[in-house]
This record gives C-alpha cells, sequence and structure tokens, in this order.
C-alpha cells in the first residue's frame, strides 16, 4: 500500500543536540512538507520541497533544516537552535501542484528531557 | 487577523444529531478548501475537499462554500461518537505549495 512512513514515532533530544526525523513516501508524490502541531494550535508549516534538491522556508524555519536528495525522502533536523522543539511533527505529501489537498504521515512527537 | 479562523469548540453534540463545523478565511483568492478530521494523538485526515460555491455531499458528511463571505462549513449528519475528534479547516495561502491550517473545531458526540 502507498503512504508515507515517519519515524520514530516517539523522539527525546537533550539539550543541545541535534536530531533527525525521516519522512519517507512511496507514492510518487513530487512535493513533500514539514509541518509542526503544538496542543491545541493548528498546523505549521516548516520547510516544503516541490522537487528533488530543492526546498524552500515555511512560516517557522528557524532552526531547523531539511535535505531532499531523493524525491521519496525528505528528513527533518531539528537543531540547537531551535529553542522551544516539543510538538508533533508531521510531514506531508502531495502531487505537484497540491490541489487534491496533502496526505499526511502518522508523525514523530518530539519531546526535550 | 489570523488566516483561516475556527471556533475551537467544544462543539458537543447528541448522537445522531447533526453537528455543523464552521470555517472562516481571510484570502479573497483562495479556491481550494478541505476538511481535515485528527483523532487525539493521530494525524489528520483528508474527508473532503471542495472547490467552487455551493454544496458537497459524501455519504454523511457536506462541505458547503460560499466564496462572497469568505466561508466554509462542514454538516455531519446522524452524529455518531466515532466522529469525536478535532476538525480542521484548511486552504491554500500564496499558491498551491502552501496549505494553511485553522486551529481545529474539537467535536464531542455524546451517546
Amino acid at each position: 500500500d502507498g503512504g508515507i512512513t515517519q519515524s520514530p514515532k516517539y523522539l527525546f533530544r537533550k539539550e543541545g543536540q541535534n536530531v533527525t526525523l525521516s519522512c519517507e513516501q512511496n507514492l510518487n508524490h513530487d512535493a513533500m512538507y514539514w509541518y509542526r502541531q503544538d496542543p491545541g494550535q493548528g498546523l505549521r508549516l516548516i520547510y516544503y520541497s516541490q522537487i528533488v534538491n530543492d526546498f524552500q522556508k515555511g512560516d517557522i524555519a528557524e532552526g531547523y533544516s531539511v535535505s531532499r536528495e531523493k524525491k521519496e525522502s525528505f528528513p527533518l533536523t531539528v537543531t540547537s537552535a531551535q529553542k522551544n522543539p516539543t510538538a508533533f511533527y508531521l510531514c506531508a505529501s502531495s502531487t505537484g501542484d497540491g490541489f487534491y489537498g496533502y496526505t499526511f504521515g502518522s508523525g514523530t512527537r518530539l519531546t526535550v528531557v | 487577523q489570523k488566516e483561516v479562523e475556527q471556533n475551537s469548540g467544544p462543539l458537543s453534540v447528541p448522537e445522531g444529531a447533526i453537528a455543523s463545523l464552521n470555517c472562516t478565511y481571510s484570502d479573497r483568492v483562495s479556491q481550494s478548501f478541505f476538511w481535515y478530521r485528527q483523532y487525539s494523538g493521530k494525524s489528520p485526515e483528508l474527508i473532503m475537499s471542495i472547490y467552487s460555491n455551493g454544496d458537497k455531499e459524501d455519504g454523511r458528511f457536506t462541505a458547503q462554500l460560499n466564496k462572497a463571505s469568505q466561508y466554509v462549513s462542514l454538516l455531519i449528519r446522524d452524529s455518531q461518537p466515532s466522529d469525536s475528534a478535532t476538525y480542521l479547516c484548511a486552504t491554500f495561502s500564496g499558491g498551491y505549495n502552501k496549505l494553511i491550517f485553522g486551529a481545529g473545531t474539537r467535536l464531542a458526540v455524546h451517546p
């Protein structure tokens, strides 16, 4: 079955540590996205990529980095510069124009310890 | 002004009733609108999309769009306890590469 796989499901980060969240899709979608969700809030866009080897900052990109070396993969690194990283991170993908909406992975819950 | 606004709820309805969820948006050129359902601790799931004024029905769900009033709604008929979730309204901002979401309305369907 086609879908988006995010791993790990739960992640704990120590202060000053970088961590990488994995996102893989087999939907043959061109575009991929990373969102952050805080309790009681909607989703906020961190980064997005419409084609391989290209990506753009979303609304809250500070403290995050991404790469898009393969069509299927769009990993997100939460750097030590992100001062409040505890949140639910969601990866999504879509056809190139996104006209039919986005499909989401199951999410990664990141906690700072 | 937030780009997509929803009442956070909770909206509480009895089983079998019609649940009405509302959403307003600020970008007059928005063309595509989506409703996602999100169960607690889970990721959002697309349940309805609507692109033109009027109603669109899919099973127990009806989406309504009024572009002149910048208003989109979701009706759930014969509400079931399994419909209890947060419903997120979304539309594109600045092109199709940026889907923006409201904060969501929490729906509680009680037996």
